[in-house]
């Protein structure tokens, strides 16, 4: 079955640390999204890719980095320089980077500081 | 800029009641899109429905329905007949203006909890 596939589920980062989430989309999509959740909130985007080897940054960008090498593949990598990184994080992808698109969702991945 | 906002933070219901979950946007462009998603405790968010700003129709599909209204500028969500398995956090997403890239700006999203 095609869809996305975030891994881990669940993560934990260390102080200082960068740590990267996978993921990967068998949808043939153009364009790929990362979000982040925190309780009791919506979805503010971080980082947007329309095409391989481009991404754009979101509204809530810093301490935040991404690679788009592949069609398939947009990791998230969550830096040392993002102060308050636990939250739930979700992947989507949308056939196009178009507005009346709707997008994919990953499961997602929780991520915690120990 | 735009905006989603969803009021209701959290609903309860008692199985088999009805129940309308509340969306209103700001915009400033003619053209745009609303959605609405659903997010079961699972954590990925499904598609609902796709609307766009030239039609105004409302929509059904089962025990779903949409009330779409650009006077009030509103786009609001019932379930009929509640069931357990509507348990879940939804979301009402924008996406405006020719070149945005497919982004959606995205409410705050309402729990809702059907009890049985």
């Amino acid at each position: 079955d095609g869809g996305i596939t975030q891994s881990p589920k669940y993560l934990f980062r260390k102080e200082g640390q960068n740590v990267t989430l996978s993921c990967e989309q068998n949808l043939n999509h153009d364009a790929m999204y990362w979000y982040r959740q925190d309780p009791g909130q919506g979805l503010r985007l971080i980082y947007y890719s329309q095409i391989v080897n481009d991404f754009q940054k979101g509204d809530i960008a810093e301490g935040y980095s991404v690679s788009r090498e592949k069609k398939e593949s947009f990791p998230l990598t969550v830096t040392s320089a993002q102060k308050n990184p636990t939250a739930f994080y979700l992947c989507a992808s949308s056939m196009k980077s178009n507005l009346n698109q709707p997008q994919h969702f990953g499961d997602g991945t929780r991520l915690s500081i120990l | 800029a735009q905006k989603v906002t969803q009021a209701q933070t959290e609903i309860s219901v008692v199985e088999k009641e009805d129940v309308t979950l509340d969306c209103v946007y700001e915009t400033r462009d003619t053209t745009y899109y609303l959605f609405w998603y659903k997010q079961p405790p699972s954590g990925e968010l499904v598609f609902l429905i796709r609307r766009n700003s030239f039609d105004e129709q409302n929509e059904i599909s089962g025990r779903y329905s949409w009330n779409f209204q650009k006077s009030t500028s509103s786009f609001n969500f019932t379930i009929t007949a509640s069931q357990v398995v509507d348990s879940a956090v939804y979301f009402c997403a924008l996406s405006e203006g020719r070149t945005n890239a497919g982004k959606s700006t995205f409410g705050d999203g309402t729990t809702l909890t059907v009890k049985p």
